[in-house]
């Protein structure tokens, strides 16, 4: 029992390439996220899908889109990547979206020069 | 300006110290969750409050949600350097997808032996 998986650890990117966040969960949630997390500013949502087949924007979507693959997956792509974009990503499952427990995979720690 | 503003943002005590960590907001929240971040991985879910009033005891950490369910407080008592992390409250508002977490900017605690 994995929980909550994410690939790649780090990545480093030069400005206006693109990349794909991978992220598995294997606990049967519903709802997945994606944050980004700088500091002072705690995490902020980037996009969520309450359960298969639907994704929302969150409170940061600009410059991000993002894939329901499956249940069990959720990818996070940047399609042209920007400095601003330097961050470290977090995936989180939860059972549900209403204030359930949220389980958060290890992070990914992106650079864009 | 974020939605859920903590303080302080730094703090760093001896072994043995009491502390008190606030959350605080203008908006109500359905319930509120504390989680818990240690370096390079991502965080874990301490205690959830749902109840105006409410006070939760989790060992030497105590969980308050305020009254009018706006604020929360986090109080150790005799803080051990397995405490060190960052600490993080979030707060379930109630949108067309049902209830989404939104995150204070984070509390870093060190406690020096």
């Amino acid at each position: 029992n994995a929980g909550v998986t994410q690939t790649p650890k780090f990545q480093v990117l030069k400005t206006g390439q693109s990349m794909t966040l991978q992220c598995a969960q294997d606990m049967n949630h519903n709802s997945m996220y994606w944050y980004r997390q700088d500091p002072g500013m705690g995490l902020r949502l980037i996009y969520y899908s309450a359960s298969e087949g639907t994704t929302d924007k969150g409170e940061v979507p600009n410059g991000y889109n993002v894939s329901r693959l499956n249940k069990r997956e959720f990818s996070l792509r940047l399609e042209s990547a920007a400095p601003s974009q330097t961050s470290v990503y977090f995936c989180a499952s939860s059972y549900a979206p209403q204030g359930y427990e949220q389980f958060f995979g290890p992070g990914t720690r992106l650079t864009v020069l | 300006t974020q939605l859920l503003e903590q303080s302080p943002q730094f703090l760093s005590i001896q072994e043995g110290e009491n502390l008190t960590v606030y959350c605080n907001s203008s908006s109500v929240f359905s319930s509120l969750q504390w989680y818990r971040q240690e370096p390079g991985e991502g965080p874990v879910l301490l205690v959830t409050v749902v109840t105006g009033g409410e006070v939760k005891k989790l060992k030497r950490l105590t969980f308050q949600f305020g009254d009018a369910r706006k604020d929360s407080s986090l109080h150790i008592t005799a803080a051990q350097p397995g405490d060190t992390g960052l600490y993080l409250c979030a707060g379930a508002i109630n949108n067309n997808a049902g209830n989404m977490l939104t995150f204070g900017g984070g509390t870093r605690l060190m406690v020096k032996p």
